[in-house]
């Protein structure tokens, strides 16, 4: 079955410390996204990427890293300069960029 | 920027029609989006609408209305399972990539 893994479903995060999230996708999508969800907002774009070893800043990209070393991958690192990582994290992609968005199942990031 | 504005909550109940409002403000408007989701899970691709008038799906149809920066999401005959939560997203501005409004959560109660 073609999709979107995202992992782990759940993580903590001590402060001062960096924490990668993974997100794979096998539908042979060239763009791939982050965005993060929190209560009460709309998703709101962290990074995302049209190409392979190409990718640019969204809405909030302060404290956050990604690479886009394979097609199939997108990860995401949230920093130690994220001060309010607490969130519920979604990877997308999209077969180009005029198609629509196919979210994976999401990511909820705690601190401890 | 983009303004995206949704009801935050809306209760209906099982069997009955409700339909989701999402108002915006952009200058040029390239798509609609609506998007499901069940909490703690993906959204999953509803409706996507770039030119007037409605467009059905079954139980679901989504409208368009781009001189009023309107669009609507009518659920029939609902089920308890149509409980979540329902994203508009619009695209705009020489973007292809949407922008979220907030969410609207629908409540089925039997």
């Amino acid at each position: 079955d073609g999709g979107i893994t995202q992992s782990p479903k759940y993580l903590f995060r001590k402060e001062g410390q960096n924490v990668t999230l993974s997100c794979e996708q096998n539908l042979n999508h060239d763009a791939m996204y982050w965005y993060r969800q929190d209560p009460g907002q709309g998703l709101r774009l962290i990074y995302y990427s049209q190409i392979v070893n190409d990718f640019q800043k969204g809405d909030i990209a302060e404290g956050y890293s990604v690479s886009r070393e394979k097609k199939e991958s997108f990860p995401l690192t949230v920093t130690s300069a994220q001060k309010n990582p607490t969130a519920f994290y979604l990877c997308a992609s999209s077969e180009n960029t005029n198609e629509k968005l196919f979210f994976g199942s999401g990511t909820q990031l705690s601190v401890l | 920027g983009q303004n995206i504005d949704q009801p935050t909550e809306m209760t209906a109940t099982e069997g009955a029609i409700v339909q989701i409002n999402c108002t915006y403000q952009t200058s040029g408007f390239n798509g609609l989006f609506w998007y499901q989701q069940h909490a703690g899970e993906a959204p999953t691709f509803l409706s996507y609408n770039v030119l007037d008038g409605l467009e059905e799906k079954g139980r679901f149809s989504s409208f368009l209305s781009r001189s009023k920066g309107y669009s609507y999401l009518l659920l029939k005959e609902l089920q308890m399972k149509d409980s979540a939560s329902y994203l508009c997203a619009v695209r705009a501005g020489g973007s292809y990539i949407p922008t979220f409004g907030r969410g609207t959560s629908l409540i089925v109660h039997p």
